[in-house]
């Protein structure tokens, strides 16, 4: 069966400081591959997605980067975190556009 | 995007009752639905889809019907239990389109 990892799962972090999210999946091959955030009471806002190794689409300009070095990896970066990246950030993936997304397990990330 | 919007932000039932989460929805051209519950803390957990060559579709506990006339979704959950209180979300995608659409969430509280 599939799984997907999310570490760390709690970080907090000073503004001005480096991040960097990672996600991977177990048990299916070239994934599409999701990351959202969630505000406290919010709904999901897509940030990334990725449809193949190295391929990245940004839904929203910010100030976060993403990257897929590896099929089953996907990582969330950041040079200078702000107070607004604050947020519980998830990872999901789909066998294919046409199928239902699963998500990880989140991080929750404080920028202080 | 279109949107996908939930008529009830918060919904309040006893143990043992039947819920009714409902969702609107406003792209005609969406033709695969999914419904997810999200505990405090976790992420998403998928519950059931349908597609829109089905108006109704049953799992353990759970109905899921679409009314693609009205553009209107919803979740029914029989013999409600306290474990069954989360936020839900419904999400809907267009025509294989990687990028999923989904509502704020309603939260479901259940009362011993």
């Amino acid at each position: 069966s599939q799984t997907i990892h999310q570490w760390p799962a709690t970080l907090v972090q000073p503004v001005g400081s480096p991040l960097s999210l990672e996600c991977t999946v177990e048990g299916t091959s070239n994934p599409n591959l999701y990351w959202y955030r969630q505000a406290a009471g919010r709904g999901l806002q897509l940030l990334f997605y990725s449809v193949g190794i190295g391929q990245i689409s940004s839904e929203v300009p910010q100030n976060l980067s993403a990257s897929r070095p590896q099929d089953r990896q996907f990582i969330l970066s950041s040079k200078k975190l702000l107070l607004s990246d604050s947020g519980f950030y998830l990872c999901a993936w789909e066998q294919g556009r046409e199928e239902t997304q699963y998500f990880g397990p989140g991080t929750r990330l404080l920028v202080l | 995007g279109e949107s996908v919007g939930l008529h009830l932000p918060t919904l309040s039932v006893q143990e043992g009752d039947n819920s009714i989460i409902n969702c609107a929805y406003s792209n005609s051209a969406s033709d695969y639905f999914i419904w997810y519950k999200q505990e405090s803390g976790k992420g998403p957990q998928f519950i059931i889809d349908i597609r829109s060559n089905m108006d109704k579709r049953q799992g353990q506990r759970v109905t899921v019907l679409l009314n693609k006339t009205v553009k209107h979704l919803s979740l029914q959950i029989a013999a409600t239990q306290p474990g069954d209180s989360a936020v839900y979300f419904c999400a809907e995608k267009a025509g294989g389109s990687y990028i999923p659409t989904f509502g704020r969430g309603t939260s479901l509280i259940v009362h011993p």
